[in-house]
């Protein structure tokens, strides 16, 4: 069955540090998709980023980064240089051919202290 | 361009009550999706409209369902209601009927917040 895991329920760094926030997927589709999402205190989910399971490419936008491997189910996201404005919740979710839907993790509570 | 609109923004019901909640999705998308997001359970999904018509479902009782007008307007309904029912449920906008994932970005509102008493 699919599944999200973002074994780090809460992360606290200052400002200035780097910051990898962990995220593993199940899933027995050959064809899906990975996203990462920012949700902050308003509540509205942000898209950050969306790649599907050919594009094992890793991506650097600005200070933030992702790093795919199918080898390990993984796609970790960093953040180089943290800000304050980084802290929210962070959510990785899995999207299969199969079925749209996504399949959400737990999400990270990231803080960043100043 | 406006983003997605979500009202009320905030409400609280009394346990057996009914409840309809509004999400206006950017102009000219035909897709709305609905989730519910509770402490316990996370983000889960509820049900995607796309013109129309339900296209996809997820795994919640009949008490939830939903509609979508001609102008992509969806109302999701939550009849008898139960105190498991509070939650931050947010819908989500995007061009194809995706139901939030596949290879078409989704545009979240920030969410009606349920409370049921």
């Amino acid at each position: 069955a699919q599944k999200v895991t973002q074994a780090q329920t809460e992360i606290s760094v200052v400002e200035k540090e780097d910051v990898t926030l962990d995220c593993v997927y199940e899933t027995r589709d050959t064809t899906y998709y990975l996203f990462w999402y920012k949700q902050p205190p308003s509540g509205e989910l942000v898209f950050l980023i969306r790649r599907n399971s050919f594009d094992e490419q890793n991506e650097i936008s600005g200070r933030y980064s992702w790093n795919f491997q199918k080898s390990t189910s993984s796609f970790n996201f960093t953040i180089t240089a943290s800000q304050v404005v980084d802290s929210a919740v962070y959510f990785c979710a899995l999207s299969e051919d199969s079925n749209y839907q996504l399949i959400w993790g737990a999400g990270t509570k990231l803080i960043i202290k100043p | 361009k406006a983003g997605v609109t979500q009202t009320p923004r905030y409400l609280i019901k009394t346990r057996g009550q009914q409840v309809t909640l509004s999400c206006s999705p950017i102009s000219g998308h035909r897709s709305v999706s609905w989730y519910q997001q509770t402490p316990g359970q996370g983000l889960q999904f509820l049900f995607e409209y796309f013109s129309e018509t339900q296209r996809n479902k997820g795994n919640f009782p009949g008490r939830f369902s939903g509609r979508q007008f001609s102008n992509s307007r969806s109302e999701m309904n939550v009849s008898t209601l139960e105190l498991g029912d509070s939650a931050l449920y947010l819908c989500a906008s995007s061009l194809a009927g995706s139901s939030g994932g596949g290879d078409t970005e989704a545009f979240f509102g920030q969410g009606t917040r349920l409370t049921v008493v």
